[in-house]
Parts: structure tokens; sequence; C-alpha cells
């Protein structure tokens, strides 16, 4: 348990589907993430919220919008997604800010387009 | 182009025995390094990690080493346990430059580390 969850643990969608992805930490942390892990390829960095602002976008189609209410939840709202989305998508987060970041991450959200 | 890199995607070794995982990065910018450990259905978790001020940090059984002059960065198990049987991924940041944190972890694509019993 490190102290970052996320719902739901597996997501199957159709293309045409809406669909969300939750993140919570209970670390007091400022800063939040989401990543892309695809089979094969290394973790990709998505959105960076530090204190609740989108610092980073790792030019992201749109199709994937983030969102971070308070520093503690941090969401992914997915429309219109393809196949090729299909991945495990991972949160973490961190105390940003000090001089060594280190980033804790949930288990992720294994997600399936149909 | 990949900067950190893994080149190995798969290692086994003896119970008992030291297990060695590599990491090679390009970016002369980096300056913090970390290594995740992954068992399957689970997120990434944070196992060690090292700033580019020292060559060498331990915690127990595992133990970072970084040469900046080659670019390179190991990960000594020893000794290995069958419990130890997970994916390992080194990651790199340019964490000092901004001195305010630069958020933006680079990952490599992972080594499979089997420990045989």
């Amino acid at each position: 348990e490190t102290g970052v969850t996320q719902t739901p643990r597996h997501l199957v969608m159709g293309m045409t589907n809406k669909k969300s992805l939750k993140c919570e930490q209970h670390l007091g942390h400022n800063a939040m993430y989401w990543y892309k892990q695809s089979a094969k390829k290394p973790l990709e960095l998505m959105f960076v919220y530090n204190f609740k602002e989108q610092t980073e976008n790792n030019s992201v189609p749109s199709r994937f919008s983030p969102e971070c209410p308070n520093s503690s939840h941090l969401f992914l709202h997915l429309h219109t997604l393809q196949p090729e989305d299909s991945a495990l998508y991972l949160c973490a987060s961190s105390q940003a800010g000090l001089a060594l970041d280190t980033q804790y991450f949930g288990p992720g959200t294994r997600l399936t387009v149909l | 182009d990949q900067q950190v890199k893994q080149n190995s995607p798969s290692l086994s070794v003896q119970e008992g025995r030291i297990s060695i995982l590599n990491c090679d990065y390009t970016n002369s910018m980096f300056d913090y390094f970390l290594w995740y450990k992954k068992y399957p259905a689970e997120g990434p978790t944070f196992l060690i990690s090292i700033s580019s001020i020292k060559d060498k940090n331990e915690d127990g059984r595992f133990t970072v080493f970084l040469n900046k002059s080659a670019k390179h960065l190991s990960l000594h198990i020893v000794p290995s346990q069958p419990g130890d049987s997970a994916v390992y991924f080194c990651a790199a940041s340019a964490n000092l430059v901004s001195g305010a944190g630069s958020y933006q972890l680079t990952f490599g694509k992972g080594t499979k580390l089997s420990v045989i019993p």
C-alpha cells in the first residue's frame, strides 16, 4: 500500500463511451501525475499537476482530459478513445519542491478499448 | 530517442547470488536517479535513489552505483531472494537544475528479474 489509490482497477470501454479514471493520494503531497504504460514501452508521462495547476502536458491527444479539483484527487476523463489507447494508466504523487522528488505510484487502471 | 536505456529485458539469477541490473542514460542534465520495482497487477514501488553528488547509495540488500562519466548506473541486490522476482525500472530526472524540482521522470523499459530458488 503506497498511499495512492486508483479506481477502477480494470475498465473495458467502447470507442464511443465516456469514462473517467480516479486517483486519490493520502500522503499530503502537492504534485500528481498521470502516466501511460503500453506493452514493451517505457512509462510515458502524460500530465503533471502541481498545487492543482497543470504544469505539463506531454502532447497528449485531447480525447484525454485531466482534472485536479484539489491536491489529493486527480481524474482522467476519457472520450472517443482508440484501440491503441489500451494500456495501463498509472497515477503518481510527490512532494514537489523538495530537492529530491520521489514519486509514489498507485496500482494502475488496466484499460481496454474495444 | 530513448534517454534512459535498460538494454537487458530479462535476467535470471540463482537464489543467494548477486543480481546486477544496469541502466544507461544520455542526458547529461540528469542529476537524480531512482529504481522502481513492479510486480504484476501493481504499480511501481520506489526502491532506492541516488543523487549525482554521490557514487553509491546502500539500503539493506540493495545498492545503487552511479558512474557519471560513463552515464551508467547499476542496482546490486545481494543476496537475491525469490521475492525479488519483478520488473525493475530505472528512472532519471533533472531534478536539481531548476532548484524547485523538475517533476518529470524519464523511465527505461524495465528489466524482468527472475530469482530461481
